[in-house]
């Protein structure tokens, strides 16, 4: 158990919808990052979040946001939802904003989405 | 090329060695990670290894870095069922927009072990 807990573990929803994916980093770290994976792209990162604050945007859709709460739970959200965003959603987080190389991140268990 | 390149299965039996092979694409990355993702499960840190060093052994893993053809090597020995599960090569790069490293991720290597 990573200490990184993500909700819900399944969801399925239909094309068009909007869904939230939600995020509790282990105790004591600032930052989140959040990815995707699926199996022609594989492990996709999308966005990081520090202590409150957009760090980092990776391959991140513009149909898709995210923010962090000042607990630092974080949320993902994704609107317009296509066929092609079924995949499975990692969150990871660690007690650096990335500042230094060495970037031990630990995954939660992930949000399987399916569109239909 | 962009892509942190992982051949996507392995077949071993137990007792044997396994090797997954990796070839990254940023020769100014400082570690290099192997991480485990188990059934249902997220991705695990398993080991890594610093730039300057060519190997790294930790009980039954080692690592082979080649810093000249940016290819990087996790050997299993006496591999056991237990060690099913899909393996990630990732590489740390700057995003030097944002000032933060970030890690990216070969595909994953399936490795399947045979009773």
């Amino acid at each position: 158990d990573s200490g990184v807990t993500q909700t819900p573990k399944h969801l399925i929803t239909a094309t068009g919808q909007r869904v939230t994916l939600r995020c509790s980093p282990r105790s004591g770290d600032l930052s989140v990052y959040w990815y995707q994976q699926s199996l022609d792209q594989g492990l996709q990162f999308l966005i990081q979040y520090y202590n409150g604050e957009e760090r980092a945007k990776g391959n991140i859709l513009e149909r898709f946001s995210a923010q962090q709460f000042p607990d630092l739970h974080s949320e993902l959200n994704l609107s317009s939802l296509e066929l092609g965003d079924s995949a499975l959603y990692f969150c990871a987080s660690s007690p650096t904003g990335g500042e230094s190389s060495y970037n031990e991140q630990f995954f939660g268990p992930g949000t399987r989405l399916t569109v239909l | 090329g962009e892509d942190v390149e992982q051949s996507l299965f392995l077949s071993v039996r137990e007792g044997d060695s396994s090797v997954i092979n990796c070839t990254y694409t940023d020769s100014s990355s400082t570690y290099l990670y192997w991480y485990k993702q188990e059934p249902g499960a997220g991705l695990q840190l398993l080991t890594y290894i610093f730039s300057n060093m060519d190997m790294k052994q930790d009980q039954r893993l080692t690592v082979l870095l080649n810093k000249k053809d940016k290819h990087l090597s996790l050997r299993i020995a006496d591999t056991q069922t237990g060690d099913s599960a899909i393996y990630f090569c990732a590489e740390i790069r700057l995003y030097s927009g944002a000032g933060s490293y970030q890690l990216t991720f070969g595909k994953g290597t399936k490795l399947s072990v045979i009773p």
